[in-house]
């Protein structure tokens, strides 16, 4: 299986930095990826896919980037409302796998 | 509005079976693809079985195939997870996620329900 490596794993930030969270796969997924949101106890959300394509309904602060093997999420200034964890996923193969998750706390 | 709830989630022992409920509505639910994701405590998403609109074909990882089985009722708009032969690597909160179109991406999720496995 493919293995998606995110870092951090978490950090503190305060509200109106520009944070960029980095997604390692294991090997070239092309831009078969997606990043997702999640706040404790919530579902997780869908932000972003094929690496960049932004959902319906997210804000524009959120981007993202990159292709083959290294990708980035880039959150332009952060809200009290993105304190939250976030995960990359590949699809390129199946098994679809996870990275690990990248926690994003209030410094 | 899309929603996903789950349920069934409860304390079982190993080797014990439980099966999880999905209940959807706010989209047809027979168009899309229906896929189970989990994840254990303090750690990442996990998938874990995925079922074809028509539910013809279900896929699952190695570490449960053989002993989960994934189905669905486009009557009731429900989708299940029968899980057997549980063990405590299978505790975990288990998510109902819907797939957009015909890709592997996940466009809605549920809240998740908690399974434990212990004794």
């Amino acid at each position: 299986a493919i293995r998606m490596t995110q870092s951090p794993s978490s950090f503190s930030a305060s509200t109106g930095d520009r944070v960029t969270i980095t997604c390692r796969a294991s090997e070239d997924i092309g831009r078969s990826l997606a990043w997702y949101q999640q706040k404790g106890g919530e579902a997780p959300k869908l932000l972003i896919y094929d690496a960049s394509t932004l959902e319906s309904g997210v804000p524009s602060k959120f981007s993202g980037s990159g292709s083959g093997t290294d990708f980035a999420l880039t959150v332009s200034s952060l809200q009290s409302e993105d304190f939250a964890s976030y995960y990359c996923q590949q699809y390129s193969a199946y098994p679809v796998t996870f990275g690990g998750g990248t926690k994003v706390e209030i410094k | 509005e899309v929603q996903l709830v789950e349920s069934g989630g409860d304390l079982v022992q190993p080797g014990g079976s439980l099966t999880l409920s999905c209940a959807v509505s706010g989209f047809t639910f027979r168009s899309h693809w229906m896929s189970w994701v989990r994840q254990a405590p303090g750690k990442g998403l996990e998938w874990v079985a995925s079922i074809r609109p028509d539910g013809s074909a279900r896929y699952y990882v190695d570490s449960v195939r053989g002993r989960f089985t994934i189905s669905r009722d486009n009557t009731e708009n429900s989708l299940f997870l029968q899980m057997k032969d549980l063990g405590a690597e299978d505790t975990a909160v288990y998510y109902c996620a819907r797939l957009m179109g015909w890709t592997t991406i996940y466009d809605y999720w549920g809240r998740g329900t908690l399974v434990t496995v212990s004794s």
